[in-house]
């Protein structure tokens, strides 16, 4: 049951330098969303997507771009990597409907130097 | 936008009973309550959901208040391995788009 599956799982840049997250489901979800967590804070949604070609900021979207050109994928892009970007980041899907759960990736921790 | 209110942290002791508050008086009518847990170094896992009634699972219950306006997760015997972060969260903006807006949630503490 591979669910929801981000990678990579670590990764160090240096400031200015870019990368994708890329964050798989395989339980056909409509919505996907990337979350970022810093030391000892709760999550804060950064972009997500309601369906495939379809994307959305959250509450922290700036210094990033994500797309979704397939379903089951959604990928978070840094074009110029900063420190205030060290975090970790989350990404998680859902089916449609307002009862439905939302099932979480184990997680990238990115640290930009 | 839809918030809720929880404390930080909470302490309990292993093999008792545990009352997890949360404040949402912005619910809207269709809005279910989410509880989310988070162990430690581990992504976000899903906990229990409702809408209006009391709801139970082999997790936990969630005793919901007849206004809607508040709601407590109820772990009925703590363990160790409940120690964790837990997010009481709701859809925003209220009646909006699927997008769940977490908190900083309440540090469960259980003390052996």
């Amino acid at each position: 049951n591979a669910g929801v599956t981000q990678t990579p799982k670590f990764r160090v840049l240096k400031t200015g330098q870019s990368m994708t997250l890329l964050c798989a489901q395989d339980m056909n979800h409509e919505y996907m969303y990337w979350y970022r967590q810093d030391p000892g804070m709760g999550l804060r949604l950064i972009h997500y997507s309601v369906g495939e070609g379809t994307t959305a900021k959250g509450e922290v979207p700036d210094g990033y771009n994500v797309s979704r050109l397939k379903k089951q994928n959604f990928l978070l892009g840094l074009e110029s990597a900063a420190p205030s970007q060290t975090s970790v980041y989350f990404c998680a899907s859902s089916d449609e409907g307002m009862s439905e759960k939302l099932f979480f990736g184990s997680g990238t921790q990115l640290s930009v130097l | 936008d839809a918030k809720t209110t929880q404390p930080n942290s909470m302490e309990s002791n292993e093999e008792e009973p545990v009352h997890l508050p949360c404040n949402h008086s912005t619910i809207s009518g269709t809005d279910y309550i989410h509880w989310y847990r988070q162990l430690p170094s581990q992504g976000p896992e899903y906990v229990i959901h409702g809408l209006t009634s009391n709801v139970n699972n082999r997790m936990a219950s969630l005793a919901i208040a007849e206004d809607r306006k508040s709601s407590t997760l109820i772990l009925h015997r703590a363990t160790l391995r409940d120690a964790a972060v837990y997010y009481c969260i709701l859809r925003d903006p209220p009646g909006g788009t699927y997008k769940y807006i977490f908190g900083t949630g309440t540090r469960l503490k259980v003390l052996a």
